[in-house]
């Protein structure tokens, strides 16, 4: 079942900060996420596991929240680049490993 | 390193025309591959994942199907196009695990006429 990821959109200046959430009505075991800019492949960003882990990359972070099935990607001090379509991805606890995206959020810093 | 590689970058192609993507990584054996298909402003729907060999699943039933016939190489196919087609169509793999994260190629831009 997809993930349900919200807000649908942001728009913030440089410097702000963001969150974007990532809500599964099933069991998890992991959650994926991605960024892809416009008429590129997503790239990877990080994978978070079931025991609520939180992992940071430079300043985006994220946490996943085993109990309440969701995961939050923060965005700190943000960047021009940091423009662009952010894709979580699910993984629930069954034994095939492939993963089910949201629908992305369009995120998009301005100077 | 792992490299994918995924061909041709864009197509026009006819409504019932047939349609071969193909996609290879090298750098790895016996990765998971995956078809994905983005329609303008949707999300990543997977259409086809492949754990080895000969073995597809498929997961959207449609006119689009899907052969892996050597380890890093993995085809999408189709014998005559529908205008819903036309996407972006990106082929990924990993390792299969549960820490292993997808790593896509660069797409193919298709537009069906």
């Amino acid at each position: 079942q997809q993930p349900v990821q919200s807000p649908q959109a942001v728009i913030l200046r440089e410097g702000e900060d963001a969150v974007i959430n990532c809500s599964s009505s099933k069991a998890l075991y992991s959650v994926h996420w991605y960024r892809q800019k416009h008429g590129e492949a997503p790239v990877f960003l990080m994978i978070l596991l079931k025991g609520g882990e939180q992992k940071g990359h430079e300043k985006i972070s994220a946490s996943f929240n085993e109990k309440k099935q969701q995961s939050s990607l923060y965005l700190t001090a943000s960047q021009l680049s940091y423009s662009g379509t952010y894709f979580c991805g699910t993984q629930d606890t069954g034994a095939n490993s492939k993963l089910t995206f949201g629908k992305g959020i369009t995120l998009s810093v301005r100077p | 390193s792992q490299t994918i590689h995924q061909w041709p970058a864009t197509l026009v192609q006819p409504v019932g025309s047939p349609l071969s993507l193909e996609c290879t990584v090298e750098g790895t054996s016996n990765p998971n591959l995956y078809w994905y298909r983005q329609a303008a402003g949707r999300g990543l729907q997977l259409l086809f994942y492949s754990v080895g060999i000969g073995q597809i699943s498929s997961e959207v039933p449609q006119n689009l199907s899907a052969s892996r016939p050597q380890d890093r190489q993995f085809i999408l196919s189709s014998k005559k196009l529908l205008l819903s087609d036309s996407g972006f169509y990106l082929c990924a793999w990993s390792l299969g695990n549960y820490n292993s994260p997808l790593h896509f190629g660069n797409g193919t831009r298709l537009t069906v006429t």
